[in-house]
């Protein structure tokens, strides 16, 4: 696609359920980022794709937290058994070669 | 580790001109971004400087020394559009590390 997308846009939640948020990077683009944004404060990255494979998962806050890619395309944030504190923009990023990061509009994720 | 600073929040008159710095302190350095975003927008592109010195884009300037871990980002003739959050990302091998952001507010 001409960008990336992210859906949904927003989701709210009940605590304790699971959810999963999808991205759509660039057609072409084999590095994928995810990142999250708390109200106010800075991108806090998450985990880094490369291909399907994801060599750092060193930003899951914890393992409610997982993620995959397949196909090198679309990538799917899980989270389970939802927390308040998890409220946040979730933003998916893509990039050919490690250069040039497109960002996704995010999800805003409201867990109630 | 990574430390990435800049101001919170930055007000200026529409017409005038403002700087955003940015220091930084991290474990390995290939490269400085700026990010432009919008309340509920997904970030955008502005600059990105790996030398030192100044990349000049329209009205948009990025500066760095990597010598003081330093950034700064100039914008002229401040438009109401200009209003938004501006980010500065470290790029260490594959990852960007970001500062907080700072909030410029464009008064008319």
């Amino acid at each position: 696609g001409a960008g990336v997308s992210q859906s949904p846009s927003n989701k709210v939640t009940e605590k304790g359920k699971d959810v999963e948020l999808r991205c759509d990077p660039i057609s072409g683009h084999t590095a994928l980022y995810w990142y999250r944004q708390r109200l106010g404060q800075g991108l806090e990255f998450l985990i880094y794709f490369q291909g399907n494979s994801a060599p750092d998962k060193s930003g899951l806050p914890s393992d409610r937290f997982s993620a995959e890619r397949t196909g090198e395309s679309v990538s799917t944030l899980t989270i389970q058994r939802t927390q308040q504190e998890d409220s946040a923009v979730y933003l998916c990023a893509s990039s050919l070669q490690n250069y040039g990061y497109t960002f996704g509009s995010g999800t805003r994720l409201t867990v109630v | 580790g990574q430390n990435i600073d800049q101001p919170t929040e930055m007000t200026a008159t529409e017409g005038a001109i403002v700087q955003i710095n940015c220091t930084y302190q991290t474990s390995g350095f290939n490269g400085l971004f700026w990010y432009q975003q919008h309340a509920g927008e997904a970030p955008t592109f502005l600059s990105y400087n790996v030398l030192d010195g100044l990349e000049e884009k329209g009205r948009f300037s990025s500066f760095l020394s990597r010598s003081k871990g330093y950034s700064y980002l100039l914008l002229k003739e401040l438009q109401m559009k200009d209003s938004a959050s501006y980010l500065c990302a470290v790029k260490n091998d594959y990852k960007l590390s970001f500062g907080a952001g700072t909030t410029v507010t464009v008064r008319a």
